[in-house]
């Protein structure tokens, strides 16, 4: 089945590394997504992996993937005030025209 | 940067009205999706759209909805009789294509339909 799970909420302080973690059921899922949404505004794809890799890195983002585990985390690095945002988990596979199912998404607020 | 394009940015209107969402997906993009998000929800998948057909829909999509790709650039969402509960964020998604690194879905900033 589908379902995507992520913690609602992280605080952390500017500077610091943020990691938002993920956990998804579906182990024919075949790539996944972090989406970024800031307030009152669209989503934007901020990176995304395949299924057979393990890590991605792209400037201070880091994902990683488990497969094992079906477990997936998106590690920034340097949080910025402009990093506050509500960060969205999401899978697609093949068997269904890679429609996505994402998670409830989780707040992250950045204080200085 | 070529982006997907959604009109209005908000749309309010009364119970039982009809209304159209509009979208421009990137212009080479081949796949088109709406997707809804409740306030406070999870983002939910309505839709998928390819070669002028449904190519997939959730159980949401209902005899009330239908969506049309009425000229070469143009993908809409028709509510035909609006309730409360499709107050909504709707947003519009479009990817290149559906194998290989060409399926990412690029989404547009969303229209906020307010029923009242």
């Amino acid at each position: 089945g589908e379902d995507v799970e992520q913690s609602l909420f992280l605080s952390v302080r500017e500077g610091d590394s943020s990691v938002i973690n993920c956990t998804y059921t579906d182990s024919s899922s075949t790539y996944l997504y972090w989406y970024k949404q800031e307030p009152g505004a669209g989503l934007q794809l901020l990176t995304y992996i395949f299924s057979n890799m393990d890590m991605k890195q792209d400037q201070r983002l880091t994902v990683l993937l488990n497969k094992k585990d079906k477990h997936l985390s998106l590690r920034i690095a340097d949080t910025q005030t402009g990093d506050s945002a509500i960060y969205f988990c999401a899978e697609s596979k093949r068997s269904n025209d890679y429609k996505l199912s994402f998670g409830a998404g989780t707040t992250v607020t950045v204080r200085a | 940067e070529p982006e997907v394009t959604q009109t209005p940015s908000h749309q309010v209107t009364q119970m039982g009205q009809e209304v159209i969402l509009r979208c421009v997906p990137i212009s080479n993009h081949l796949y088109f999706y709406w997707y809804r998000q409740i306030l406070g929800q999870k983002v939910e998948f309505l839709v998928s759209f390819y070669n002028n057909e449904i190519s997939e829909k959730s159980e949401i999509f209902d005899d009330q909805f239908s969506v049309e790709r009425p000229d070469g650039s143009n993908f809409t969402l028709k509510i035909r009789s609006t309730k409360l509960e499709d107050s909504a964020m709707y947003f519009c998604a479009s990817s290149e294509d559906i194998f290989l690194a060409k399926n990412i879905q690029y989404f547009g900033a969303g229209t906020r339909l307010s029923v009242l």
